[in-house]
């Protein structure tokens, strides 16, 4: 089935820290994929986004991703995470011809000091 | 602040009863979704309007969901019946134009069917 895969469930590292979070999608043609963050007690928030162009993409809080076409993939990286970026996780894709997000089922991720 | 209000954010009802959730997309957002979350699993997608249009529908909405946008600004999403598998977050999302613009979320709607 056509579907978005985040292989990792739950994530712990220590501050400074380096992170890559996995996905990768099934979806043949045109994508545009994003990721998306969740705080604890707070709402889904854009990470990122990529529609074209330059295949790594800069977000806010300083994540960043690299689609690879040829793998399906598209996934966050940042060099050193903090404890602030406790939180969820969620890769998610939307097709070309189609309005609605596809998800991920999420990585929880914990920062501990 | 989001912007995209939902309410009410906690709602329990017995098991039979209808219930009806409220969005309200951020003004001048002419996109409305709502999507439904269940602990463990990533939203999944149910519906979503332009403007007052209902363009898309998920499988997953059964004949007892219904969502109306009635005047292309706030939307309701009702579901009648409630059934113990109904239980989840209702999340909505706004945004200005189509796919290539950012969807911003409410808080939710927690629903639980005792």
């Amino acid at each position: 089935a056509q579907s978005v895969s985040q292989h990792n469930h739950h994530v712990i590292l220590s501050e400074a820290a380096s992170l890559e979070l996995g996905c990768n999608y099934s979806y043949g043609g045109t994508v545009n994929l994003f990721w998306y963050v969740q705080y604890p007690g707070q709402h889904l928030q854009l990470l990122l986004k990529y529609f074209s162009g330059d295949p790594l993409v800069k977000g806010i809080k300083g994540f960043e991703a690299e689609f690879i076409k040829s793998k399906f993939s598209f996934n966050l990286r940042k060099p050193s995470v903090q404890w602030s970026d406790t939180a969820e996780y969620f890769c998610a894709v939307n097709r070309g011809n189609t309005d609605k997000l596809i998800f991920g089922t999420g990585t929880r991720l914990q920062v501990f000091p | 602040d989001t912007g995209v209000s939902q309410n009410p954010r906690h709602k329990i009802t017995k098991r039979g009863q209808n219930v009806t959730f409220r969005c309200d997309p951020i003004s001048e957002h002419n996109r409305l979704y709502w999507y439904r979350q269940t602990l463990g699993q990533g939203p999944e997608f149910l519906t979503y309007f332009q403007n007052e249009a209902q363009l898309e529908k998920s499988r997953l909405l059964s004949d007892r969901f219904s969502a109306e946008r009635p005047k292309g600004s706030f939307s309701t999403l009702e579901i009648q019946r409630t059934e113990q598998g109904d239980s989840a977050m209702y999340l909505c999302a706004s945004s200005l134009g189509r796919w290539n613009t950012e969807a911003f979320f409410g808080q939710g709607t927690r629903l639980t069917v005792v």
